[in-house]
């Protein structure tokens, strides 16, 4: 089991409130990344980060931002969630060395915005 | 650019019976292929992944994968399907040579019926 974990599993929230998504990886890894997944459907990268204070983004545009001023900390935040942001995030990460090509993710947040 | 196909939404089989799940792949240097399993509610482990060497990768749970270059497929395969086999199954390749992200096939719903 990977030892990558997000908080929260389940938020329903209202429309206009501000919502950090944690994620953390006590694995020591350099890169992690965050996915967007509708329900059985394909991932979309949103933000990925190869080390402390390195920030990207992904290929499908997002309103969130990110931030890594921690190696094991990768928090999500929506400054303002809307309706269209109802998804759910997935964080993983990926190390370096013999098992470097091996991304682990965390359990998932499931976001729903009224 | 990168690109993976899984060509089939929803797979369909008998407990017992061998299981294909199909991908193909798009890269312009060498491909580093993953297959990973979704449960619902879940997020995404990693069950194999081909680097180099034999074509045939075996994984977790009894699932193995052939590594086909002039097809340029990577079809996941298992000989006797369980009623837990039944989940999310997601094909990932990344350009060995450029690419510095994996990018993730649509996804395929195998239902293993009892």
């Amino acid at each position: 089991e990977a030892d990558i974990y997000q908080t929260p599993r389940y938020l329903v929230i209202g429309t206009g409130k501000k919502i950090t998504l944690e994620c953390s990886q006590t694995m020591g890894h350099d890169k992690m990344y965050w996915y967007q997944q509708d329900p059985g459907m394909e991932l979309h990268l949103i933000h990925y980060s190869y080390g402390v204070n390195s920030t990207e983004k992904g290929d499908l545009s997002s309103e969130s931002t990110v931030s890594r001023i921690r190696t094991e900390h990768f928090p999500l935040t929506l400054e303002s969630a809307r309706p269209s942001h109802t998804s759910q995030y997935l964080c993983a990460s990926r190390g370096t060395g013999f098992k470097s090509d091996e991304q682990f993710f965390g359990p998932g947040t499931r976001l729903t915005v009224l | 650019a990168q690109s993976v196909a899984q060509p089939e939404d929803q797979v369909n089989v008998a407990e017992g019976n061998p299981l294909t799940v199909k991908c193909t792949y798009s890269v312009s240097g060498n491909p580093y292929l993953f297959w990973y399993v979704q449960y619902p509610n879940r997020g995404l482990q990693f069950l194999l992944k081909y680097i180099t060497g034999d074509n045939l990768v075996k994984g977790s749970y009894g699932f193995e994968a052939e590594f086909n270059k002039s097809q340029t497929s990577f079809h996941l395969k298992k000989p006797s399907a369980l009623v837990s086999d039944s989940a999310l199954y997601f094909c990932a390749v990344r350009d060995s040579g450029s690419a510095r992200q994996l990018t993730f096939g649509s996804g395929t719903q195998l239902t293993v019926l009892p």
